[in-house]
């Protein structure tokens, strides 16, 4: 069965600098999409920016970026020059090329320290 | 502006109340998905629609019932079955193309209490 674990509950970062979110995922399927979601207090869920399994090439979006690493089935997002606003949890998320239903990590609570 | 709206935004229930939860999009998307959210836990999938008059269950979806008439509809009953329905539920809506481009899009949730 597909899973996806965020091993860190909770990270804090001081405002302008660097953070690196960590999610691994586990399938045995060989195309797929993953996905970090951000979800700020006002809880309305946003994506931040996906991955597709067949790119080698990283996604970047402004000041994330990911590391996806298919072998280790590793997909770590990193937040550059953090903002105030970027306080939120943070989801990874999986999808396969068939299947249209995402499955979920648990998130990671992200604070800034201003 | 496109987008999903969910009301209500709060909505408290007795036990043994049957309560529904609206969803509507005017996106045009064609599937659209019901989930639990609970603290400390990710999102689980309690319904999905792919198709007017349609619907499949998801990982939790005992206690609940979903409708899909309309294209731009699907609301969500929790019932008196459900026994911990206390939770922030969200509504999502995607496309069901191929590819990248269908990514799912939620509205902003609506928090249920029971007393």
């Amino acid at each position: 069965a597909q899973t996806v674990t965020q091993s860190q509950p909770e990270m804090s970062v001081q405002e302008a600098e660097t953070v690196t979110l960590s999610c691994t995922y586990d399938t045995s399927e060989s195309d797929y999409y993953l996905f970090w979601y951000k979800q700020p207090p006002s809880r309305q869920m946003i994506l931040v920016i996906r991955q597709e399994a067949y790119k080698q090439q990283n996604a970047t979006e402004n000041r994330f970026s990911v590391n996806f690493q298919k072998a280790a089935k590793s997909f770590s997002l990193k937040i550059s020059d953090s903002q105030l606003g970027d306080a939120a949890m943070y989801f990874c998320a999986y999808r396969w090329d068939s299947n249209y239903q995402l499955i979920w990590g648990a998130g990671t609570k992200l604070i800034i320290k201003p | 502006d496109g987008g999903i709206t969910q009301s209500p935004k709060y909505l408290f229930r007795k036990e043994g109340q049957n309560v529904t939860l609206s969803c509507e999009q005017n996106l045009n998307h064609d599937a659209m998905y019901w989930y639990r959210q609970d603290p400390g836990q990710g999102l689980r999938l309690i319904y999905y629609s792919q198709i007017v008059n349609d619907f499949q269950k998801g990982d939790i979806a005992e206690g609940y019932s979903v409708s899909r008439e309309k294209k731009e509809s699907f609301p969500l009953t929790v019932t008196s079955a459900q026994k911990n329905p206390t939770a922030f539920y969200l509504c999502a809506s995607s496309t069901l193309t191929s590819g990248r481009n269908n990514e799912q899009f939620f509205g902003p949730g609506t928090r249920l209490t029971v007393l």
